[in-house]
């Protein structure tokens, strides 16, 4: 079956240090991998996407590669800002399919 | 992309009542979802609103329980029936856009409900 597994938070972080969320998958076929940010009072937002293996998703300083050897597709950025403070989601879809499966979230704290 | 609008936003609802959750996708879109997020747990798919006709339910999901319409192709509602507080979760409205966008997923703000 398919399933995501995430780093759980919360996640507490100074400004301009280096942010790592870990997230591995398992699944049937060739997914796409996909980060979802959540800021607080809204909904959910596409950060970035990877659709093939060695693919790097990237988007407002934050980046992903999806590596099928490890089954991986961490979040990486390298100067977090308060303005980052969020929940993030990892999430794969397989291929020809509509739906998403979601990782449990990890909350991240950026402090001045 | 698509902007999704869902309403309410928040609610307190009491043990055995329903309440109706309604989303509005601001064009036209191939694929509306329900998902719901029971807390500090991951987001489920409840089921696929189709328009005119029946919704897909995921295993664990029934229609009698969450039933759901999709009159046209921009507006969904989807109702949670005889609630419990085992029912206290967030309920994201989803779609699917066109090529245009991708085929990128867009999600609603969610509607945060607690029953009581």
């Amino acid at each position: 079956g398919n399933s995501v597994t995430q780093m759980e938070g919360p996640v507490t972080l100074s400004e301009e240090a280096f942010l790592t969320i870990n997230c591995t998958y398992t699944a049937t076929g060739y997914p796409s991998l996909f980060w979802y940010v959540q800021y607080p009072g809204e909904g959910l937002q596409l950060l970035l996407k990877a659709t093939k293996a060695d693919d790097k998703g990237s988007n407002k300083g934050f980046e992903a590669t999806y590596r099928k050897e490890t089954t991986s597709f961490h979040l990486e950025k390298g100067s977090v800002q308060v303005s980052d403070s969020a929940v993030y989601f990892c999430a794969l879809s397989e291929t020809g399919a509509n739906n998403l499966f979601f990782g449990t979230g990890t909350r991240l704290t950026v402090i001045p | 992309s698509a902007v999704i609008s869902q309403k309410p936003s928040r609610d307190i609802c009491q043990r055995g009542t329903s309440l109706t959750i309604q989303c509005q996708v601001d064009s036209q879109v191939t694929m509306m979802f329900w998902y719901r997020q029971q807390p500090g747990q991951s987001l489920t798919l409840i089921a696929t609103a189709n328009q005119g006709s029946e919704a897909t339910y995921e295993s664990g999901f029934v229609i009698d329980k969450f039933p759901i319409s999709r009159p046209n192709l921009t507006f969904s509602t989807l109702t949670v029936s005889n609630m419990s507080p085992e029912d206290s979760s967030i309920y994201l409205c989803s779609a699917r856009g066109g090529t245009n966008s991708g085929n990128t997923i867009y999600f609603g703000e969610g509607s945060w409900l607690t029953v009581v």
